[in-house]
């Protein structure tokens, strides 16, 4: 499994710290999406970006920030202001946009302790 | 923005049966709609799309159905066999959007 590469794949976080999650990808996309996956929700967006050095807040930014350096790396760090934080991350990116496919790294669940 | 609905939230079927997931959508800007297939502790993996300017499309026992005038999409699993099952979700996305809109999944179980 190549293409976009989440770490770690399990972490925990005890109360009023942040942590970062890391994403990469070498598929030469331009587009890196992150969303938030909790059970009977579906996935939530939370933040993405179209090109390097700019980013959009999703639907549940809030708590949550990212950075685009690079076009390959997308980090979302969990901040202590997100009241709710333990859930399974998903990172994807996709080669133009939202008119072609989605491709999605293997998640982190975030537990908090 | 979008709103995409995904029913029913939970399908079990006998192995060899068909299966049916439905999805609606409010925007009729709309034209992407991709299915992701997720497998228990595994990441989303596309099994099928289709764009607005076609109807149906097939991939051996997988096929999706579009009905641009009410809006809705639909996935078919025929001859259900037990590695179908998993979460499936459907998404929609504009050409002048941002971000793909996911519904909010459904569990399929295929029973040996």
């Amino acid at each position: 499994d190549g293409g976009i590469t989440q770490s770690p794949k399990y972490l925990f976080r005890k109360e009023g710290q942040n942590v970062t999650l890391s994403c990469e990808q070498n598929l030469n996309h331009d587009a890196m999406y992150w969303y938030r996956q909790d059970p009977g929700q579906g996935l939530r967006l939370i933040y993405y970006s179209q090109i390097v050095n700019d980013f959009q807040k999703g639907d549940i930014a809030e708590g949550y920030s990212v950075s685009r350096e690079k076009k390959e790396s997308f980090p979302l760090t969990v901040t202590s202001a997100q009241k709710n934080p333990t859930a399974f991350y998903l990172c994807a990116s996709s080669r133009d946009r939202v008119r072609t496919e989605a491709f999605f790294g293997q998640g982190t669940r975030l537990t908090v302790v | 923005g979008e709103n995409v609905e995904q029913h029913p939230s939970t399908l079990s079927v006998q192995e060899g049966d068909s299966a049916v997931i439905k999805c609606t959508y409010s925007d009729s800007a709309s034209n992407y709609f991709p299915w992701y297939k997720q497998e228990l502790g595994k990441r989303p993996q596309l099994i099928i799309d289709i764009r607005s300017n076609v109807g149906e499309k097939k991939d051996q026992r997988i096929a999706v159905t579009l009905n641009k005038t009410a809006k809705h999409f639909s996935l078919h699993i025929t001859e259900t066999q037990p590695e179908d099952s998993a979460v499936y979700f459907c998404a929609a996305s504009k050409p002048t959007g941002n971000q793909f809109y996911f519904g909010t999944g459904t569990s399929l179980t295929v029973i040996p």
